[in-house]
């Protein structure tokens, strides 16, 4: 069974400083890794994907994702905190048991960005 | 339409009482999904659509949920009887083709059961 695990509810960082968000994903099968974002009283979504070509994926907003099979590993980074990146993100995958269809999520890391 | 919209917003139910949620798609997106979100949590699937065909109603709680996509297009998720655990945000979320996990999510409708 598919699932994603990300380390820490809540992380802190001053504007400025580096992002990362953790994401360890389990599936027993070569997975799509997504990152989502939502906005306080807004939908989610799609920040970045991982769909089994480039290991390094690049989104929108200077975000991006590694995708290290050896550590089942899909973390966010980005370099340069802003005050705009504060929002709650979450971590998703699909495999293909399920046709890529269903996506499961994590349970979400709430980012504040500090001034 | 632009994006995916859900109706109502907001909806406080008694205990007890049946309630239906909408969600209308992007226009031409073939794939229609249903997610429940509880306070603090990630959202969690329920079920899946692809045109009219529910394909996947593995995540529904209970015989209570039910939900329908009667001509490929717009959907209802219907909750009958509703208890105070039903208490949460309901996504909609569309996608164009099958198998991308490129999913567009509405607004949510945030269920409230007293």
């Amino acid at each position: 069974a598919q699932s994603v695990t990300q380390l820490g509810s809540h992380v802190s960082v001053s504007e400025g400083a580096l992002v990362l968000l953790r994401c360890n994903y389990s599936s027993s099968v070569p997975p799509y890794l997504f990152w989502y974002v939502q906005y306080p009283n807004q939908g989610l979504q799609l920040l970045l994907k991982y769909t089994s070509a480039a290991t390094l994926v690049k989104g929108i907003n200077g975000f991006e994702a590694e995708f290290k099979k050896s550590e089942t590993s899909f973390h966010l980074t980005k370099p340069s905190a802003h005050m705009s990146d504060a929002a709650e993100y979450f971590c998703a995958v699909s495999d293909p048991s399920g046709g890529y269809q269903k996506v499961t999520f994590g349970t979400g890391t709430k980012l504040q960005v500090i001034p | 339409g632009a994006g995916v919209s859900q109706s109502p917003r907001y909806k406080v139910a008694k205990r007890g009482q049946d309630v239906a949620l909408r969600c209308d798609p992007i226009s031409g997106h073939v794939s229609l999904f249903w997610y429940q979100q509880a306070l603090g949590q990630g959202p969690e699937f329920l079920t899946y659509f692809q045109n009219e065909a529910q394909l996947d109603k593995s995540g529904l709680p209970s015989d209570r949920f039910f939900a329908e996509r009667p001509e490929g297009s717009v959907s209802t998720l219907k909750i009958q009887r509703t208890q105070q655990e039903d208490s949460a945000v309901y996504l909609c979320a569309s996608s164009l083709a099958r198998g991308t996990g490129e999913l567009f999510f509405g607004e949510g409708s945030r269920l409230t059961v007293l």
